[in-house]
């Protein structure tokens, strides 16, 4: 069965380093999205991207983030200079218009 | 508003049924899911509703209310490895037509 991946698994970075997370959709999908969850809190939503850009995205994708689709397989997040409270698990998702299916995710510890 | 509401944690017995109450904001409803998530996973979608009324698939059925902001799901048969958070999940039309927006999760305790 189809499915989104992830990669790495896991990610440690100190605080002020740039980090990447990337993603690999399900190919016949058209939107891809971020989310991100804090430990023991709501999965939370960064950015939707359709049609090579960002469709919508919420008060916590700043500037600090970015997002790029480099070519037709991966899709990658990017947080310029990383803060302590960057530290969550990343989800990337996506969908063909309706149920978005979900990554395994990263776990992005910043030290 | 972008509220949404459900149980933080619920407990239930192995075989039994048990029901998890999500009511949200109905200006610019446009969907309602429900995901399932294990501790330490992806969610994992279980059911999508946009009109009223009951969808099932198996062991679990999910319903919804527009007029009144309400949903359900409804698991039957409950097994030992139901035990996770079930997360609702919400699209209003304005606000992103394709951002969603979840709730805290209730946590589903399933004992022997």
């Amino acid at each position: 069965e189809p499915e989104v991946t992830q990669t790495p698994s896991h990610q440690v970075t100190q605080m002020g380093q740039e980090v990447i997370l990337r993603c690999v959709p399900i190919s016949n999908h058209l939107y891809f999205y971020w989310y991100r969850q804090i430990l023991g809190q709501k999965v939370e939503f960064l950015v939707s991207f359709y049609n090579n850009e960002i469709s919508e995205k919420s008060e916590i994708f700043d500037d600090q983030f970015s997002v790029e689709r480099p070519d037709g397989s991966n899709f990658t997040l990017k947080i310029r200079s990383t803060k302590l409270e960057d530290s969550a698990m990343y989800f990337c998702a996506s969908s063909i218009g309706t149920e978005a299916f979900f990554g395994q995710g990263t776990r992005l510890t910043v030290v | 508003g972008q509220n949404i509401d459900q149980p933080t944690e619920m407990t239930a017995t192995e075989g039994a049924i048990v029901q998890i109450n999500c009511t949200y904001q109905t200006s610019g409803f446009n969907g309602l899911f429900w995901y399932q998530q294990h501790a330490g996973e992806a969610p994992t979608f279980l059911s999508y509703n946009v009109l009223d009324g009951l969808e099932e698939k198996g062991r679990f059925s999910s319903f919804l209310s527009r007029s009144k902001g309400y949903s359900y799901l409804l698991l039957k048969e409950l097994q030992m490895k139901d035990s996770a958070s079930y997360l609702c999940a919400v699209r209003w039309s304005n606000t992103g037509f394709q951002k969603l927006v979840f709730g805290t999760g209730t946590r589903l305790l399933v004992s022997p």
